[in-house]
């Protein structure tokens, strides 16, 4: 089974902390994904890598940047973290083979104050 | 306009009904239809996806393509207690890399 791991459930953060978010897959998956959920408006794709070192914006990525220096562990970061971005947060992995397949983790509910 | 709109619900229905879940999606290149779950305080699982138009089955579960209508279904049958949870539609194109285009997901609630 494809394991995608967050480091943490819940996060409280204050307004101007840099946060990050870590994310590891254990089936050696080129693709991985941020996106963020919020009620009404879905899943929103943040940022998402093709590989080790490759990323791109996807479609909010204003107030985030990532990291990926090995290929199994993709990192959010908040560079200044504002209430607007109290949200959940999960993370995904893919197969490049089977571009339909996303495999996500448990998420992060991450609240700014 | 959203790309893909999806009611978000709550539909409620008791044990045991046929439940129907929808959407709808206006970009004619979506070629692989994907069903989500999530339970609620997880991430979404895979449920089932179908590449182009034509219908899947899996257990209780049909997933339902109507290109010409730009129209997906998913339908659960004998449905359970355990099936409570928001269902999320999901869309690609084919060529290249593709993201996902997702639906803002239907809560659906199934009583004893």
């Amino acid at each position: 089974d494809v394991k995608v791991t967050q480091s943490s459930r819940y996060l409280v953060k204050r307004t101007g902390e840099k946060v990050f978010l870590e994310c590891v897959q254990d089936m050696d998956h080129e693709n991985m994904f941020w996106y963020r959920q919020d009620p009404g408006l879905g899943l929103r794709l943040i940022y998402f890598s093709y590989d080790v070192k490759m990323k791109e914006k996807g479609d909010i990525p204003e107030g985030y940047s990532v990291s990926r220096e090995k290929k199994e562990r993709f990192s959010l970061i908040l560079e200044s973290a504002s209430t607007n971005q109290t949200s959940m947060y999960l993370c995904a992995s893919r197969p490049p083979a089977r571009q339909n397949e996303q495999y996500f983790g448990p998420g992060t509910r991450l609240t700014v104050t | 306009q959203k790309e893909v709109e999806q009611d978000p619900g709550p539909l409620s229905v008791p044990e045991g009904a046929i439940v129907s879940l929808n959407c709808t999606y206006s970009n004619s290149a979506f070629q692989y239809f994907m069903w989500y779950r999530q339970y609620s305080r997880k991430g979404p699982e895979l449920l089932m996806y179908t590449y182009s138009s034509g219908n899947k089955e899996d257990g209780r579960f049909t997933a339902q393509v109507d290109k010409s209508s730009k129209y997906i279904s998913l339908f659960i049958r004998d449905s359970q207690p355990s099936d409570s949870a928001t269902y999320l539609c999901a869309m690609s194109g084919y060529t290249g890399f593709q993201k996902l285009v997702f639906g803002t997901g239907t809560r659906l609630l199934v009583s004893p």
